[in-house]
Formats: structure tokens, sequence, C-alpha cells
């Protein structure tokens, strides 16, 4: 238990549909994190966002929209993926402006068909 | 961003010590070394860091050496439970988050 929540930790989705992941951390971090794992591939960084703010986005394709309402709550909107974006999708989440670890969630992972 | 190089694959006999090598030639001087392993399919998991000097805690040692162009991660008894894929990787701050930029690491096998 990292303190970094994941749901769902499973989801199937056809290509037209749309849903949404969510990450909730209990730690009373102010930064947090998207990342994608594909299969054989490294993580890949996507989203950051320091207090609230998006502070990067690594030239994500606009089907995945982030959105932060608060520091304790990260959601990844997702809408007419293609099947290359199966994944295993990875919240985390840390101290602004601290030279302390990142805590991630166990993942969602994703099967888009 | 520096860039880290650490060698695609190791082995390690069980309760040997695992030292894992880490090149990052191009990290500037106030970019801190962030070591991380991540056990199959599950998030990756913090181990160790530090910028100049040598660390310790409870999981691992890391040894910077005094141009910091490189660095070594040791497991000094080495468990089955080691056994995963280990992240060498050189922090950056964007506006106060970090910015964690994983490569290939290396994949650890612990043999019995």
């Amino acid at each position: 238990e990292t303190g970094v929540t994941q749901t769902p930790r499973h989801l199937v989705m056809g290509m037209t549909n749309k849903k949404s992941l969510k990450c909730e951390q209990h730690l009373g971090h102010n930064a947090m994190y998207w990342y994608k794992q594909s299969a054989k591939k490294p993580l890949e960084l996507m989203f950051v966002y320091s207090l609230e703010e998006r502070v990067e986005n690594n030239s994500v394709p606009s089907r995945f929209s982030p959105e932060c309402p608060n520091s304790s709550h990260l959601f990844l909107h997702l809408h007419t993926l293609q099947p290359e974006d199966s994944a295993l999708y990875l919240c985390a989440s840390s101290f602004h402006r601290g030279a302390g670890e990142l805590f991630f969630g166990e993942g969602s992972r994703l099967t888009v068909l | 961003d520096a860039k880290t190089t650490q060698p695609p694959s190791m082995d390690c006999a069980e309760g040997r010590a695992a030292n894992l090598p880490c090149n990052h030639s191009t990290i500037s001087g106030n970019e801190y070394v962030y070591w991380y392993r991540q056990i199959h399919s599950q998030g990756p998991q913090y181990i160790i860091h530090g910028l100049k000097n040598n660390e310790t805690n409870e999981m691992a040692s890391l040894i910077i050496t005094e141009d910091r162009k490189s660095s070594t991660l040791i497991l000094p008894h080495a468990t089955l439970r080691d056994t995963a894929v280990y992240y060498c990787i050189v922090r950056v701050l964007i506006q106060g988050a970090q910015k964690l930029v994983f490569g290939q690491g290396t994949r650890l096998t612990i043999n019995p």
C-alpha cells in the first residue's frame, strides 16, 4: 500500500467509448503525474501537475485529457482511443519542491479493442 | 535532460552483493541521481537518491563518483525478492514537480 490508489485496476473499452481513469493520493502531496507503460517499453512520462497546474505535457495526443481538480485527485479522460493505446497507466505523486520520492499507484491496465 | 546508461541485464547469486552501475556523464551540478525498481507489472518503487555524497538506507547504498559522471547502486545481501528492473534516473525539477524520465533500466535476476 503506497498511499496512491488507482481505479479501475482493469479497463476494457472500444475505440468509440469514453472512459476515465482515477487516481487518489492520501499523502498530502501536491504534485501528481501520469505515466504510460506499454509492453516491453520503458515508462513514458505523459503529464505533470504541480500545485494543480499542468506543467508538462509530453507530446501526448489529445485523445488523452488530464484533469487535476485538487491536489489529492488526478483523472485521465479517454476518448476515441486506438488499440496501440493499450497499456498500463501509472499515477504517481510527490511533494512540491522536495528531494523526496515519487509514490506510484499499482496502475490501471487498459485494453482498447 | 541528462541521459543515463545502464547495462540491460545482470545476474547475481542470492546472498551476495549486487552492484548495479550507471553512467550519467552529462549530469549538471545541482541534479540528483535517483534509483527506482519495478517488480513485474507493479508500480515503480523508490530505492535511494543522492547528489554528491554516498548514501545508505535500509534498502541499499549509493556510491557516486567524485566527478559525478557515474554511480553504483549496491544491494548488500540480495534476495530472490530483489529480482526486478532497476532504473537510474537524473531528476529534473519543473516548477517544483519532479520530472523523472525512465530509461530501459537493468533487469537484475537473483539466482538461488
